[in-house]
């Protein structure tokens, strides 16, 4: 099926730890996402990339860190997990090019559980 | 800055109509989005509009005024399975391309 997937869909980890999330998309789009959803459903852009290349980069702790080794896959990285960064977090991807009206193509979301 | 508003909470009957607001005041604009979310699930897109006007979709309608900041999705004939989070999203520029979403309206529908 052509999708935006990711994974892992859930991941409880203890404070301290660095985890990962991955992301690929075989839409053929050339701009990948990632959101914030936090616990009240506020959907928020942390990064994105258009070919590899990054594009936004908002305010943002350095402990996240995206890479994108293709222009279909966009990785988070999080080192040092803290409580706050309990969430469920959105990769996305779009048609980079052309007219302003390619919407964003969202994965099913990772739910990521901090104790 | 960038700022959607959208009410939180709305609720209606099954076979109504129901109209949910987004007001946005927002650096720029180049489009105006209307996703849904069902509880557990991704954002998945509804409707898009950059011109004035009423974009209508099946049971979905979605208007837009430019010059009021305003939008609303318009869902007619109202199932049980509408009842869902309706985020109104702004791509304030082209070049970023990345949507500025609203905290999104929790539609509930009661038979």
């Amino acid at each position: 099926d052509t999708a935006v997937s990711q994974t892992p869909k859930y991941l409880v980890t203890q404070m301290g730890n660095d985890k990962s999330i991955k992301c690929e998309q075989n839409l053929g789009h050339d701009t990948m996402y990632w959101y914030k959803q936090d616990s009240k459903k506020f959907l928020k852009i942390m990064f994105s990339y258009n070919n590899k290349e990054l594009i936004i980069n908002e305010t943002v702790p350095n402990r996240f860190s995206p890479k994108s080794p293709d222009k279909a896959h966009l990785n988070l990285h999080i080192n040092s997990l803290e409580l706050g960064d309990s969430a469920v977090y959105f990769c996305a991807s779009s048609l980079g090019q052309g007219s302003g009206n390619s919407p964003l193509h969202f994965g099913n979301g990772t739910r990521l559980t901090v104790t | 800055g960038q700022n959607i508003d959208q009410p939180t909470e709305m609720t209606a009957t099954e076979g109504a109509i129901v109209q949910i607001n987004c007001t946005y005041q927002t650096s720029g604009f180049n489009g105006l989005f209307w996703y849904q979310q069902h509880a557990g699930e991704a954002p998945t897109f509804l409707s898009y509009n950059v011109l004035d006007g009423l974009e209508e979709k099946g049971r979905f309608s979605s208007f837009l005024s430019r010059s009021k900041g305003y939008s609303y999705l318009l869902l007619k004939e109202l199932q049980m399975k509408d009842s869902a989070s309706y985020l109104c999203a702004v791509r304030p520029d082209t070049g970023r391309r990345a949507l500025t979403f609203g905290s999104g309206t929790r539609l509930q529908v009661q038979p």
